[in-house]
């Protein structure tokens, strides 16, 4: 059974970082890309990056580009999203997904970041 | 960056219609694109990809059709548990793009 787990939401104030954390099982994770996703409250889906296989290539909206990093852990089948210089339009529901570029389609369940002071 | 304008943002329907939904990109994206169902506090779940392949589990009443710069999501037969929001996504280039959302409600 396919699951991604997403965590490491909360609330954070405006300039700070937090990283969330996507861990999948059932499928091989270590052969696909994979992406997070937000959503800010009534709003919405917004793509923020996408990583590659391997790690080796990324890609990022122009409004996270130089504050949010993506990266992966292949060994612990673990994706993650640092997210520095948060503000408050930043507040939204992160999902992380499987690549749209492949036939199969998971999704976490979200993790809600609110950035407030 | 390529830009997805979808259409309508919203429509009223009855059960049995059939509903058609529009995304267009500001140039061509060949076939990738897929279309997407969230329904409230849940994660989206795709209902399309390369523009007309319908994912596994998907009814069959939901089709895509388009290809290049403008595409199409019919549901031929709409049912309750269609009611929702559906959103297509570019992922021809980066970044991608999700169009603006079709919000579906009952009339």
């Amino acid at each position: 059974q396919v699951q991604l787990v997403e965590s490491g939401g909360g609330v954070v104030q405006p300039g700070r970082s937090l990283r969330l954390s996507c861990s999948a099982s059932g499928f091989i994770f270590s052969s696909y890309a994979m992406y997070w996703v937000r959503q800010a409250p009534g709003k919405g889906l917004e793509w923020v990056t996408l990583i590659s296989y391997d790690g080796s290539d990324k890609y990022y909206a122009d409004f996270v580009k130089g504050r949010f990093s993506i990266s992966r852990d292949n060994s612990k089948n673990t994706l993650y999203l640092q997210m520095n210089s948060l503000r408050a339009e930043d507040t939204a529901v992160y999902y992380c997904a499987s690549s749209p570029l492949v036939t199969f389609d998971y999704w976490g369940q979200g993790t809600l970041v609110t950035v407030s002071s | 960056d390529i830009q997805m304008t979808q259409s309508p943002s919203s429509l009223s329907a009855s059960v049995g219609d059939r509903v058609t939904i529009t995304c267009r990109a500001s140039q061509g994206i060949r076939n990738a694109l897929g279309w997407y169902q969230q329904k409230p506090g849940k994660a989206p779940k795709r209902l399309i990809y390369a523009a007309s392949s319908l994912q596994s589990g998907v009814p069959s009443r939901f089709s895509g059709s388009g290809s290049g710069t403008e595409f199409t999501l019919t549901i031929s037969s709409l049912q309750p548990e269609d009611f929702a929001t559906y959103y297509c996504l570019q992922h021809n280039s980066f970044p991608n793009t999700f169009g603006g959302g079709t919000k579906v409600e009952i009339k």
